[in-house]
């Protein structure tokens, strides 16, 4: 039961260009979200969050929005730098339980020079 | 401040035998969560523990697995009679107490490799 899904494997995209990576979701308990950054032998390290009463965070060159009544949130990097070139994960929970994240499967950002 | 920190980084097994990967969470931060990543594949929670206590083990498989957070020390996850399926990536991660400032956010430790051959 794959609750938080990411349906693009691999995305690649010019530098300076903007990166949109896609998570769609099934439980509609979910209220918070979340995006991690995995370079490779790494931990996942932590980009941006949203909270269901938002539909749009932005930090720096990161914005991510969140569509609720489509169960879907979206990560926006513009302009995309070779630095940014990673795994992306989405993640989801339900606030005030275990806190515990239901990721997705990741998305190999690859940012050409 | 140094951050989630697992040990060992590395780890060989050889079929049979026991694992035993380590955690310690950033400080001030009193709930530990473990993770495993299959290659190829994303994050699959394992268990939740706060001191002394398994609060969520829904993701352990039901043998040979266990977890334990003590009063003093580290998180210890413990994989016995280890078989090749369990050769994965182990990452564990720390939150401050729920419903503090960033609670929802979970820091995680570079992660422990285990290869059983």
């Amino acid at each position: 039961d794959q609750q938080v899904k990411q349906n693009s494997p691999s995305l690649s995209v010019q530098e300076g260009r903007i990166s949109i990576l896609n998570c769609d979701y099934t439980n509609s308990m979910f209220d918070y979200f979340l995006w991690y950054k995995k370079y490779p032998a790494e931990g996942p390290t932590f980009l941006i969050s949203i909270s269901s009463i938002k539909d749009k965070n932005e930090d720096g060159r990161f914005t991510v929005f969140l569509n609720k009544s489509a169960k879907h949130l979206s990560l926006h990097i513009v302009p995309s730098q070779p630095g940014d070139s990673a795994v992306y994960f989405c993640a989801a929970s339900v606030s005030g339980a275990t806190n515990k994240l239901i990721f997705g499967t990741g998305t190999l950002l690859a940012v050409q020079p | 401040n140094a951050g989630v920190m697992q040990n060992p980084r590395h780890l060989v097994r050889r079929r049979g035998q026991e694992a035993r990967l380590r955690c310690s969470p950033m400080k001030g931060h009193s709930h530990v969560y473990w993770y495993r990543q299959l290659p190829e594949e994303g994050l699959k929670f394992m268990v939740y523990l706060q001191k002394e206590n398994i609060i969520d083990e829904s993701g352990m498989p039901k043998e040979r697995f266990s977890a334990e957070f003590p009063k003093e020390g580290p998180s210890i996850l413990r994989i016995q009679q280890v078989v090749r399926g369990d050769s994965a990536a182990y990452f564990c991660a720390s939150s401050p107490t729920t419903g503090s400032p960033g609670a929802n956010v979970l820091t995680f430790g570079a992660g422990s490799r285990l290869t059983v051959l």
